[in-house]
């Protein structure tokens, strides 16, 4: 089955206790994103990347990192969260080539910074 | 830059009713347009898209017609069910790097 999995779904950690949300995909798609989900604002992209070994910043980076060492995978780096961090989030991926091309979007993972 | 911007919800509706959640946006050139539906828990999936003016995407008894002379792409759908209940997400993706741009969201409740 062609999916995007998160992981973990839930997480509740403390301010300053380093995390990482993995997601994959197996569709072969070149391109993954990672967005956050708060009321009212809608989805917000934190960080993209093209293909292995190319990411860039989104509209709100600060505070993440990724990495893409492989195609499938597309990890979330918070290296000290902060309550301000707490929010759904979701990992996607699609192929590139288009602007048509349908996002792909993993279940969420809801984060919980005390 | 680009912008999407959706009616506010929540939308209460009686099932069997006739919904229409507006959607229009501000873009340079050609954007694509979609709606992405949201189930209670789920993630995010596409219920429709439209890549061109006048194009009318549908899906699952939902429709939108990509209007470029109002810059708008309002979903409807004639008569709605409770298990329409979600939340709906208006975007736009029209830049090379293939970032989708939303519109906050609309949440829709149908009652029985």
């Amino acid at each position: 089955e062609a999916q995007v999995t998160q992981n973990p779904r839930y997480l509740i950690t403390v301010t300053g206790k380093k995390l990482t949300v993995t997601c994959s995909q197996n569709m072969n798609h070149e391109y993954m994103s990672w967005y956050r989900q708060d009321p009212g604002l809608g989805l917000r992209q934190i960080y993209y990347s093209m293909n292995v070994e190319v990411t860039d910043k989104g509209d709100v980076p600060e505070g993440y990192k990724v990495s893409r060492k492989e195609k499938r995978n597309f990890p979330l780096i918070l290296e000290s969260p902060s309550p301000n961090q707490t929010s759904l989030y979701f990992c996607a991926s699609r192929l590139v080539g288009s602007a048509y091309n349908e996002q792909f979007f993993g279940p969420g993972t809801r984060l919980t910074v005390l | 830059g680009n912008s999407v911007t959706q009616m506010e919800g929540p939308v209460t509706l009686s099932e069997e009713a006739f919904l229409t959640i507006n959607c229009t946006y501000t873009a340079t050139g050609y954007p694509s347009l979609f709606w992405y539906v949201q189930y209670p828990g789920e993630g995010l999936q596409l219920l429709l898209k439209a890549t061109k003016a006048d194009d009318k995407g549908s899906n699952k008894g939902f429709e939108a017609t990509y209007r470029k002379e109002t810059t708008s792409f309002h979903l409807e759908k004639g008569s709605v069910q409770v298990s329409d209940s979600a939340v709906y997400f208006c975007a736009l993706s029209g830049d090379s790097n293939y970032q989708l741009i939303w519109g906050a969201g609309t949440k829709l409740i149908i009652k029985p």
